[in-house]
């Protein structure tokens, strides 16, 4: 079973388009994230979501918008896609509300080509 | 805020020598010290932790030590293998509820 999962692997698109990634987590975890990787494989987060509630929302452009169905999902959304964007987005999720200092665990990533 | 500085960024070892990643915070309240590897194609992985109560840990073959006077950590991976080659990732964790800080990694190939 997988235990965070995210939709979809890859994602090639145009400048300006519109495009979401979803993230399911099967490990009954509270808190979930997104990260960015740029390509010199830099880690940086984006948000953090408590139980459906943003926790964390680091310097990230408007055009970003996560959304939390439920505590088991979370989605980015993305408006007006620029070549900056490209990258590999990760979804991760731990088991506190402090998640920082818990065991984090990623999704396979989804690489974003934005020509 | 917490800056992780990482070294070296590249990493050559022959097959059964160690291997020693070495990082450095700038934030003194940081208390948890986690690792992870991440293998082509994949994402980040755990493979080690350790906290501020405590100046060594080792599981099997990898060993993270602490030194919280001189705010560095490193990780020691002995006996390396292949299937060790992979990009090796510090961070470090204020108290509170704080993300993670990773440290910009390590790419560490084992030749057999």
């Amino acid at each position: 079973d997988t235990a965070v999962s995210q939709t979809p692997k890859y994602l090639v698109t145009q400048m300006g388009n519109d495009k979401s990634i979803k993230c399911e987590q099967n490990l009954g975890h509270d808190t979930m994230y997104w990260y960015k990787q740029d390509s010199k494989k830099f880690l940086k987060i984006m948000f953090s979501y408590n139980n459906k509630e943003l926790i964390i929302n680091e310097t990230v452009p408007n055009r970003f918008s996560p959304k939390s169905p439920d505590k088991a999902h979370l989605n980015l959304h993305i408006n007006s896609l620029e070549l900056g964007d490209s990258a590999v987005y990760f979804c991760a999720s731990s088991q506190l509300a402090s998640g920082s200092e818990e065991t984090q665990y990623f999704g396979p990533g989804t690489r974003l080509l934005v020509l | 805020g917490e800056n992780v500085e990482q070294h070296p960024s590249t990493l050559s070892v022959q097959e059964g020598d160690s291997a020693v990643i070495k990082c450095t915070y700038s934030d003194s309240a940081s208390n948890y010290f986690p690792w992870y590897k991440q293998e082509l194609g994949k994402g980040p992985q755990l493979i080690i932790d350790i906290r501020s109560n405590v100046g060594e840990k080792k599981d099997q073959r990898i060993a993270v030590t602490l030194n919280k006077t001189a705010k560095h950590f490193s990780l020691h991976i002995t006996e390396t293998q292949p299937e060790d080659s992979a990009v090796y990732f510090c961070a470090a964790s204020p108290r509170g509820n704080t993300p993670l800080v990773f440290g910009k990694g390590t790419r560490l190939s084992v030749i057999a």
